[in-house]
C-alpha cells in the first residue's frame, strides 16, 4: 500500500514563527501536493510539485512556500506563521498519469497562537 | 477551469435507507472524477473513480456513482445506509494534469 507520512499530527506554534511541515511518500510518485482543510471550505490547494525542485502555486499560496529536494519528500514552509493559518494541513501524492488518484497523509493540525 | 459543486452540505438518512449525495462538475476536458470519504479524525480514503472506461462506477463499501455527461453530474449512491457510513464525503475533479479540485464536502448523518 502507498504510504504518505506527515511528520506531526498536532503542532502548536506562535505567531511569527517559521514553521516546517514535512511529508514523505514511499511509492516513487512524481506528484506531491499540500492542501489545507477548513470547515465548510473543503480542501484547497496550496502548492504542488510534479518533479524534484519543480513547484507550482495552487489556489492559496500566499504566506507559504515549499521545497522538494528529493522525490519522496515535500515540505511546506510557513515563513511567518499567523493565526489565520490555523488549519488542518494535508499532504498527498500521485503518479503522473491523468487518471490516477491521490493518496493522502493523516494530516497535521496546526494551531497558531 | 475545472470545478465541482456539491449540492448539499448536510444529508441525513435513516439506517437501511438509500443514500444520495449530489455532485455537479464543470470541465473543459473529458474529466477524471473521484469520490473520497473522510471519517472523523481519519485520513481521506478513495471511494471510487471515473476515468471514462464505464459510466457506472462501483466503489468500496457498496457505493457507486454514475457519470452523466449531459447533466454534468457524478452523484454518489448506496442502496442501504449503515451507521458506519457517517462521514464527510468529497466530490473531486482532476484538472488538466496534476492536482485534484475538491468540492466543499457533504456531511452524511445516519440515524438509527
Amino acid at each position: 500500500d502507498v504510504k504518505v507520512t506527515q511528520s506531526s499530527r498536532y503542532l502548536v506554534k506562535r505567531t511569527g514563527e517559521k514553521v516546517f511541515l514535512e511529508c514523505v511518500q514511499d511509492m516513487d510518485h512524481e506528484n506531491m501536493f499540500w492542501y489545507r482543510q477548513d470547515p465548510g471550505l473543503g480542501l484547497r490547494l496550496i502548492y504542488f510539485s510534479y518533479d524534484v525542485k519543480m513547484k507550482e502555486k495552487g489556489d492559496i499560496p500566499e504566506g507559504y512556500s515549499v521545497s522538494r529536494e528529493k522525490k519522496e519528500r515535500f515540505s511546506l514552509i510557513l515563513e511567518s506563521a499567523s493565526t489565520n493559518q490555523t488549519s488542518m494541513y494535508l499532504c498527498a501524492s500521485s503518479l503522473g498519469d491523468f487518471n490516477t488518484e491521490a493518496f493522502f497523509g493523516q494530516g497535521t493540525r496546526l494551531t497558531v497562537v | 477551469a475545472q470545478s465541482v459543486t456539491q449540492l448539499d452540505s448536510h444529508v441525513s438518512v435513516s439506517e437501511g435507507t438509500p443514500v444520495l449525495l449530489r455532485c455537479n462538475y464543470s470541465s473543459s476536458y473529458s474529466p477524471s472524477l473521484f469520490w473520497y470519504v473522510q471519517h472523523p479524525n481519519k485520513g481521506l480514503q478513495l471511494l471510487l473513480k471515473y476515468t471514462s472506461a464505464a459510466t457506472l462506477v462501483k466503489g468500496i463499501n457498496g457505493f457507486e456513482a454514475e457519470f452523466k455527461k449531459s447533466e454534468t453530474s457524478f452523484h454518489l449512491t448506496k442502496p442501504s445506509a449503515h451507521m458506519s457510513d457517517a462521514a464527510e464525503y468529497f466530490c473531486v475533479v482532476k484538472n488538466s494534469g496534476y492536482a485534484l479540485n475538491f468540492g466543499k464536502g457533504t456531511s452524511l448523518l445516519v440515524t438509527p
